[in-house]
């Protein structure tokens, strides 16, 4: 199970954090990813980051304002958000995979950014 | 990093065979095998259904099917059921990233 925690409504050039729990899996032997979806538009990758956290992917969108992190003791994933637009306004997903495909989703959590 | 292309909807009546195109270009698709297909249903979060191309995870139906042909991959769904409605996705891992294409909406008639 993968469950996100975070998401609300937040003015742009504002902070977030989101949180993923994760449960039922060996958290630590997976990549893990954030993939979001604007309302009505299609899947966006985020970021992934490596089952260990040695090695991190970005779209080039979010690049040094958005920053995934994972805590393997703690069996959750964090995707910390600075300078939000409004067109970063989307569900976050928190995702098992990131390496060859994407085999597991949570539920999501909505981040809106607006004035 | 530019999305892949999908149709925007499919649709087919119950028992028909549906292919749902991705387009891709050489630097992704036609490099890599590492596309895959996920299933959406309204208000869901998305499910995988195909892997690497043409692999089906435990539990997906084999009416879903996926194959690759030089920078293009397809979807095929056979014997069409009220229950496959809902919007298809895929994705490809790329020279520097991960990209989906802007999904397919599938309508049984």
């Amino acid at each position: 199970q993968l469950v996100e925690s975070g998401g609300g409504l937040v003015q742009p050039g504002g902070s977030l954090r989101l949180s993923c729990a994760a449960s039922g899996f060996t958290f630590s032997s997976y990549w893990m990813s954030w993939v979001r979806q604007a309302p009505g538009k299609g899947l966006e990758w985020v970021a992934s980051i490596k089952f260990d956290g040695t090695e991190i992917h970005s779209v080039d969108s979010v690049k040094g304002r958005f920053t995934i992190a994972r805590d393997n003791a703690k069996d959750s994933l964090f995707l910390e958000m600075n300078r939000l637009r409004v067109e970063d306004t989307a569900v976050y997903y928190c995702v098992r995979g990131g390496s060859r495909a994407f085999d597991f989703w949570g539920q999501g959590t909505l981040v809106t950014v607006s004035s | 990093q530019s999305a892949l292309t999908q149709p925007a909807s499919v649709s087919g009546s119950p028992g028909q065979s549906i292919t749902i195109s991705c387009v891709g270009t050489s630097s992704d698709i036609g490099t890599y095998d590492l596309v895959s297909w996920y299933q959406q249903r309204p208000g869901k979060a998305p499910k995988l259904i195909i892997f690497e191309g043409t692999k089906r995870p435990s539990g997906v139906s084999d009416r879903f099917s996926g194959s690759k042909s030089g920078n293009t991959a397809s979807l095929t769904i056979s014997g069409l059921q009220a229950e496959d409605e809902g919007d298809y996705s895929c994705a490809s891992f790329g020279p520097t990233a991960w990209m989906f294409g802007g999904g397919t909406k599938v309508t049984v008639l």
